[in-house]
């Protein structure tokens, strides 16, 4: 069975760092880029952080840029999002997920998925308050 | 970035009623439009890809039309469990931005 989950989600204080990781199994991680989403308290769904297959490339929404880094290890499935100098408005619920399509033999280097995501963890709440 | 509009925000329906999800972006986003269901409480689950490919295991009773900027998801037959929100995401254009959301209530 494809399944992700979360890990590391906690109550921090504003200015703070926190890490959270993202674990895979029953897929071929490597083949698959993967994303951040959060979900603040009531609200709708923020894109945070994407990364393709093989890490060479990553993406930040700008809100969080300068302060949030996605990076993974293949070797461990594993996906993180290094969150530093938080403030009150990052607490959310936050979701790892994963692309539908992979890579595939033969596509090019530059090759990106469609970033829609047909695979998703339960989340992690990150709570920043003093 | 584009700007995803859903609308309404809230529609009150009954069971068994056919429903109609709007979404519009503020520029073409082509056909590259997925839609998701969130339950209270779970992580999203994707509805719809390309405006009107269903995902896997998705029934029937859902599709989606549009493309350019403006979208749809119509549920021919709301089910109990059709009573939760909708959000749409377009990922043409990098932020791959989400709409604010449609929840769908029982009248």
């Amino acid at each position: 069975e494809e399944q992700v989950w979360e890990s590391g989600g906690d109550l921090v204080q504003p200015g703070g760092s926190l890490r959270l990781s993202c674990a895979a199994s029953g897929f071929t991680f490597s083949a698959y880029a993967m994303t951040w989403v959060r979900q603040a308290p009531g609200k709708g769904l923020e894109w945070v952080s994407s990364i393709i297959d093989n890490g060479a490339r990553t993406y930040h929404a700008d809100r969080v840029k300068g302060r949030f880094s996605i990076s993974r290890d293949n070797s461990r499935n594993t996906v993180s999002l290094q969150m530093n100098r938080l403030r009150a408005d990052d607490t959310a619920v936050y979701y790892c997920a994963r692309v539908q399509n992979g890579r595939q033999p033969g596509d090019p280097p530059s090759w990106e998925p469609y970033w829609f995501f047909n695979l998703w963890g339960r989340g992690a709440l990150v709570t920043v308050s003093s | 970035e584009v700007v995803m509009t859903q609308s309404p925000a809230t529609l009150s329906v009954s069971p068994g009623e056919r429903v109609t999800l709007s979404c519009r972006a503020s520029q073409s986003v082509r056909s590259h439009l997925a839609w998701y269901q969130q339950r209270p409480g779970q992580a999203p689950g994707l509805l719809i890809h390309g405006a009107s490919t269903r995902a896997a295991g998705i029934p029937a009773r859902f599709s989606g039309s549009g493309s350019g900027t403006e979208f749809t998801l119509t549920i021919s037959s709301l089910q109990s469990e059709d009573f939760v929100v909708y959000y749409c995401q377009q990922y043409d254009d990098r932020p791959h931005t989400f709409g604010g959301g449609t929840k769908v209530e029982i009248k």
